[in-house]
């Protein structure tokens, strides 16, 4: 496989659910990324991750958790959700953080809580 | 704050027409400029970059973008719309040291028969 790769691309769970999206680049890049997309707002950064450490993270509520245990391999752990966390998650990777490198995006996770 | 922003949420144009897509950005600093399109239920892909090299950018599917530090903007265009360009469009900005790039809130291109 190549490109960057989004399990599952669709999720129902109920509010008191435990669940995790799974993000994986086989791209050889250092740097991946969590947007949120929700309709009619912004692509919202919620978290960077450059060499496996965090290094941004824009004031996301703690019952969404990332993990970063290799370069390759991004999750989300997804705990006591609210309607309002529905929304269409995108994983991203660069070869490096910021600046002139673009981003490859995943397909996404589209996410539906009920 | 530094920003990108995106000026018509909905353009709708007819097969064959000129297509163009406004992005005008805030900056003190020289930035980096980057289209994206989505396609329904796929994640973004990239059409073109600029990087402080040439001032017009030749993208993929016939799309091109100037730079134009003046007017602060990175308009996207097409000389022709076919109707596999509707999608939505993303213009994002990015800078030196910058974590990662900040998008707008996008414009849905239609394109009528």
């Amino acid at each position: 496989e190549t490109g960057v790769t989004q399990t599952p691309r669709h999720l129902v769970m109920g509010m008191t659910n435990k669940k995790s999206l799974k993000c994986e680049q086989h791209l050889g890049h250092n740097a991946m990324y969590w947007y949120k997309q929700s309709a009619k707002k912004p692509l919202e950064l919620m978290f960077v991750y450059s060499l496996e450490e965090r290094v941004e993270n824009n004031s996301v509520p703690s019952r969404f958790s990332p993990e970063c245990p290799n370069s390759s391999h991004l999750f989300l752990h997804l705990h006591t959700l609210q309607p309002e966390d529905s929304a269409l998650y995108l994983c991203a990777s660069s070869l490096q953080q910021g600046g002139a490198g673009e981003l490859f995006f995943g397909e996404g996770s589209r996410l539906t809580v009920l | 704050a530094q920003s990108v922003t995106q000026l018509g949420s909905h353009v709708s144009v007819s097969e064959g027409a000129l297509v163009l897509l406004r992005c005008n950005y805030s900056s003190s600093v020289p930035p980096y400029l980057f289209w994206y399109v989505q396609y329904p239920n796929q994640g973004l892909q990239l059409l073109l970059k600029y990087t402080s090299a040439a001032t017009l950018v030749k993208g993929i599917n016939g799309f091109e973008a100037e730079f134009k530090k003046s007017e602060t903007s990175f308009h996207l265009t097409k000389p022709s719309a076919h109707m596999s360009d509707a999608a939505e469009y993303f213009c994002a900005v990015s800078y030196t040291g910058r974590r990662a790039l900040t998008f707008g809130s996008g414009t849905r291109l239609q394109v009528q028969p």
